[in-house]
């Protein structure tokens, strides 16, 4: 089982949909959360952290279920800049060896 | 916000030759680096850590002969893929921590390797 699974996609959605993500991952003593938006060809840019309370900045909800190991990403009323890959990634390792693992990320094509 | 640069940000060489790449934080200072490789359709994945003044620790499987790290500043790491081949052709991405957080990274916006 990989360490962090998302479902690639593609999603193809029309402007103003909501289109939601989900990620699960293998390891129960993760304990740092995030999404990151990476573009074709561009280095990945940190989209939100995700906290146990879930948290929401602007059109984008996060949302993270410690118990089924599950986080989660909406984004309401889309549009065609949100077209990206969304990587959802998540903290291994301990101590000095703690590391970010990453996502194969899911593809989302907003069209007008 | 904290900038990281990566130059060259594409190389095209002869399978054979060796390529160095660097990354600079540009108005902080990092005392560890991260090197990413990522292939088409493939997530990130991390190569190695680069901690300035000592060597670097490679994930497994990453050759560190071929894969060459040298962090010699607060500022600078270089990354230097030594006898190319095409296999190496890959986005290579580095990123540095504010503060000593491994969690929040800044990243560079990559060098495109493509080995002929």
């Amino acid at each position: 089982r990989k360490e962090v699974e998302q479902d690639p996609g593609p999603f193809n959605v029309p402007e103003g949909a909501t289109v939601a993500f989900n990620c699960t991952y293998s390891n129960s003593a993760s304990q740092s959360f995030f999404w990151y938006r990476q573009d074709c060809r561009k280095e990945p840019k940190l989209l939100m952290s995700v906290y146990s309370s879930g948290n929401e900045d602007g059109r984008f909800t996060a949302q993270l279920n410690r118990a089924s190991q599950y986080i989660s990403l909406l984004i309401r009323d889309s549009k065609l800049s949100d077209s990206a890959t969304y990587l959802c990634v998540v903290t291994g390792g301990a101590g000095n060896n703690r590391k970010l693992i990453w996502g194969l990320g899911t593809s989302l094509a907003v069209n007008p | 916000g904290a900038v990281v640069s990566q130059h060259p940000s594409w190389v095209i060489c002869k399978s054979g030759t060796s390529v160095k790449i660097e990354c600079r934080s540009l108005d902080f200072q990092a005392t560890t680096m991260f090197w990413y490789r990522q292939f088409p359709k493939q997530s990130l994945m991390l190569m190695a850590t680069s901690n300035e003044g000592s060597k670097a620790t490679y994930e497994q499987g990453v050759e560190k002969d071929k894969f060459l790290i040298n962090h010699a500043s607060l500022t600078l790491s270089t990354l230097t893929v030594t006898s190319a081949h095409p296999e190496d052709s890959s986005f290579y991405i580095c990123s540095a921590p504010l503060a000593g957080s491994k969690e929040t990274q800044y990243f560079g916006p990559g060098t495109r390797l493509l080995v002929l």
